[in-house]
């Protein structure tokens, strides 16, 4: 099965810097990378998504970049706000059959004012 | 994801007791999904639906069962064969098994007593 790794676990940064979030996947059929936001207490919502067929995907201060030969994805956060304090979750999956979704063990974003 | 409910948001039970967390939504979604969230670890397929009366293992079924017996419903049974049962439990759903974004529930918190 698919393996998902995620780096860093937790993760300062003063308000207004970038933060970039780090995931490795084992299973070269992956192709779908979604990353989901999950405030304390509260369900994940996905915040942006990428498909194998590009290399880059940007909504505002949010992009992901994809590089499917070494087989990671990054979130790079420009111009962080408190407000983007909360634990992120990026996972993988084949988007066929079940399209299960197989996902990293989170990083805890703090940013402080 | 505003469609997606589950009840009730929290949830004791005494050990040896079997207990039932209820999904339900109305986004007419054909595939849904069960996730249990450690702290400090990512979500963990519990169990997942493609179609009513259908239902397949994730990679930790057991000590859980499930039904779908309605498309909006998809209730999970934790039993008492799960040794360890307190933990946050997540239900998506999606349009269907082919079809990328999961949409979450707010989430039911076990506590095991």
């Amino acid at each position: 099965g698919e393996n998902v790794e995620q780096h860093p676990s937790t993760l300062s940064v003063q308000e207004g810097d970038s933060a970039v979030i780090k995931c490795t996947y084992s299973d070269s059929a992956s192709n779908y990378f979604p990353w989901y936001k999950q405030e304390l207490g509260k369900r994940p919502q996905l915040i942006i998504d990428i498909r194998s067929n590009v290399g880059e995907k940007k909504d505002q201060r949010i992009a992901v970049t994809l590089n499917k030969t070494a087989k990671h994805f990054s979130l790079h956060i420009t111009e962080t706000q408190p407000e983007d304090s909360a634990v992120y979750f990026c996972a993988a999956s084949r988007r066929t059959g079940a399209n299960n979704l197989f996902f990293g063990t989170g990083t805890r974003l703090t940013v402080i004012p | 994801d505003g469609g997606i409910t589950q009840s009730p948001k929290y949830l004791f039970r005494k050990e040896g007791q079997n207990v039932t967390l209820s999904c339900e939504q109305n986004l007419n979604h054909d595939a849904m999904y069960w996730y249990r969230q450690d702290p400090g670890q990512g979500l963990r397929l519990i169990y997942y639906s493609q179609i009513v009366n259908d239902f397949q293992k994730g990679d930790i079924a057991e000590g859980y069962s499930v039904s779908r017996e309605k498309k909006e419903s998809f209730p999970l049974t934790v039993t008492s064969a799960q040794k360890n049962p307190t933990a946050f439990y997540l239900c998506a759903s999606s349009i269907s098994a082919g079809t990328d974004t999961q949409y979450f529930g707010p989430g039911t918190r076990l506590t095991v007593l």
